[in-house]
């Protein structure tokens, strides 16, 4: 079946600009997750759903940034305003079930990932 | 807060070389640990899990084994092959997310 996919690929935006980057995750998936990827900071949790609602914003690094998702699926992550330090890789992945703890765990699928670069 | 820590810099190593990357980790409770691959231009693979100590993960010839005494989880291959050649990254699991290591570029030469 479908993996995760995301939208775009590629964004390139001036500061300052606001930009919207896209996640569908695998259907049937009640958990979705993104992530940054930069060079200087790694791999870094951003944000988690469980179904429409976000239980675990803490990852998100200012109040710029923001995430919704509908109808249990497709989620956009914004940028408002953006800035270069915000240039990085953007991944989004989802899983079964947001149950993380013992070998219950789901694994999670991870997307292709948006590369944002902010000029 | 859980965090993982992988040793640092690239690995370059010839074709049939033995590779081992260490990893270890702080968490609170009982973690599933794991190595997740990049393959160049492709997004993040699971390679391996681990879901309670002792166990061993193993998949395409890598193995690691879950040690709760030594807080590790060193990824190793006895004979790698050019097609190796990716970044890894150690994981575990807490607090709904996964805490990922700064990763290791593997270079594997003819």
């Amino acid at each position: 079946g479908a993996g995760v996919s995301q939208s775009p690929s590629n964004k390139v935006t001036e500061k300052g600009k606001d930009v919207e980057l896209r996640c569908d995750p695998i259907s049937g998936h009640t958990a979705l997750y993104w992530y940054r990827q930069s060079l200087g900071q790694g791999l870094e949790f951003l944000i988690y759903f469980q179904g429409n609602s976000a239980p675990d914003k803490s990852g998100l690094p200012s109040d710029r940034f923001s995430a919704e998702r509908t109808g249990g699926s497709v989620s956009t992550l914004t940028i408002q305003r953006t800035q270069q330090e915000d240039s990085a890789v953007y991944l989004c992945a989802s899983s079964a079930s947001g149950t993380s703890l013992g070998p219950s765990y789901n694994e999670q699928f991870f997307g292709p990932g948006t590369r944002l670069t902010v000029l | 807060g859980n965090s993982v820590t992988q040793m640092e810099g690239p690995v370059t190593l010839s074709e049939e070389a033995f590779l081992t990357i260490n990893c270890t980790y702080t968490a609170t409770g009982y973690p599933s640990l794991f190595w997740y691959v990049q393959y160049p231009g492709e997004g993040l693979q699971l390679l391996l899990k681990a879901t309670k100590a002792d166990d061993k993960g193993s998949n395409k010839g890598f193995e690691a084994t879950y040690r709760k005494e030594t807080t590790s989880f060193h990824l190793e291959k006895g004979s790698v092959q050019v097609s190796d050649s990716a970044v890894y990254f150690c994981a575990l699991n807490g607090n709904n997310r996964l805490a990922f290591g700064k990763g290791n570029q593997v270079v594997v030469i003819p």
